[in-house]
Parts: C-alpha cells; structure tokens; sequence
C-alpha cells in the first residue's frame, strides 16, 4: 500500500496569511493526488484533484502542485472560512489511502 | 446536482452486523462511475472502505475485507455496506461517495455516525 504523510499536523495563522500544507507519498503516484477540506461535522470537500486541478466551485485562493512523491495545498490569502483540517489522497492504485490531515486554526 | 444520502442503525452491537444503506439522486448509478464508502472514527482522520460499479465490480480495503460487503441496487439507485463481526473499534462516521473519474471523491453524503455498543 501507498502510505501518505503531511506536514505539519497542525498550524496557527491568522486572516490574510499564505498558508502552504505539504502532502508525500510513500513512492511515486504521478499527478494522482487530491485534496479536501473538511471542517467539524461536515463531509469533507474536495478542493484539488489531479494535483493542481481546482474542483468546480472552489475559491481560486487555493493552489496544489507537486508530482512524483511531492505535493503542496497553498491558500494564498487565508480567510475565515478556511480554518478547517486539510486531507491530501492519493487515487494512484487501491486502497485510496488518506493523509492524517492538518488542521488549520486561528492564531 | 448530484446528492447522497446514508440511512441505517445508529447503535449496533458488538459480534453483529453494520448495515448502512446509500441512496443516490441527481445521477443514475447506471450511469457509470464507482461509488463507495468511507469511515473516520471520531477526532481521527479518514479510512476507506471499500468501492463499487454500477455492474457490481468491487474492490475492498484490504485491511477490512474478509469483513466488507458493498453491494448496488440499480433499480432504487442506491447502494450498500455490510461490515460483520463489529467491535468498539469500528464506531465512526460513515460516509458514502461518489468517486470521480481519477478516483477523488467529488460527492459526499453527509455521514451517519455508527456506535458500536451493546
């Protein structure tokens, strides 16, 4: 199986930051990666997909790239509403294996 | 505009079966696509379960598969999870998905939690 980590588990930023979350997989996976965000109670929502496609809907704010082993989320300007826990996944080969997130909160 | 939604028990006990059901409206099933099921234990992050095609094709996580059934219904658009011999371990959110052409997750439903309790 394709283990997934990400760095940091956890961050502190305040409105109008530039936020980047690091996302690696244990070997190579291409352009297969993708990226949620999910806040508590809810479902999570899928920002990125393909690495650096932005899902129909989502605030052009949000950034992902990366290939290989390697990928970033950027959030240009934090804004209130993106204090949330991030997952990267990668959809190379089965299981579709999660990150362990980062949760992203107020400073 | 595509919507999912899990029904099932709340509460099961331990030994016996979770049976979760999700139904699909928006999109026929039949139209194509996987769909599946994910878990995330409280305050942990997400595990897949297993996937389902519309023809029945599955593929199972690993870890959970000599205890995972997805099956689909075409004819109510909907499709559904087994998990046998359940213990505390499996209480979660359970979600279902539908899982897009390079296999993310562009669907949700909302989740229904599942205790394992006797």
């Amino acid at each position: 199986d394709i283990q997934m980590t990400q760095s940091p588990s956890s961050l502190s930023a305040s409105v109008g930051d530039r936020v980047t979350i690091t996302c690696r997989a244990s070997q190579s996976i291409s352009s297969y990666l993708n990226w949620y965000q999910q806040k508590p109670g809810k479902a999570p929502k899928l920002l990125i997909y393909a690495a650096s496609s932005l899902q129909s809907g989502v605030p052009s704010r949000f950034s992902g790239s990366g290939s290989g082993t390697d990928f970033t989320l950027t959030i240009s300007s934090l804004q209130p509403e993106d204090f949330a826990t991030y997952y990267c996944q990668q959809s190379y080969s089965t299981p579709p294996e999660f990150g362990p997130g980062t949760k992203v909160d107020i400073k | 505009q595509v919507q999912l939604q899990e029904s099932g028990p709340g509460l099961v006990k331990p030994s016996e079966t979770l049976s979760l059901t999700c139904a699909v409206s928006g999109y026929s099933i039949s139209s194509g696509y996987y769909w599946g099921w994910i878990r995330q234990p409280p305050g942990k992050g997400l595990e897949w379960i297993g996937s389902i095609y519309h023809s029945g094709s599955t593929y199972y996580n690993p870890s959970l598969k000599s205890r995972v059934t997805i099956s689909v219904d075409t004819s109510k658009n909907q499709f559904s999870l087994k998990l046998s011999s359940v213990t505390a371990a499996d209480t979660a959110v359970y979600y279902c998905a539908r899982l897009s052409s390079g296999w993310e997750f562009d669907y949700w439903g909302q989740g229904t939690l599942v205790t394992v309790s006797s």
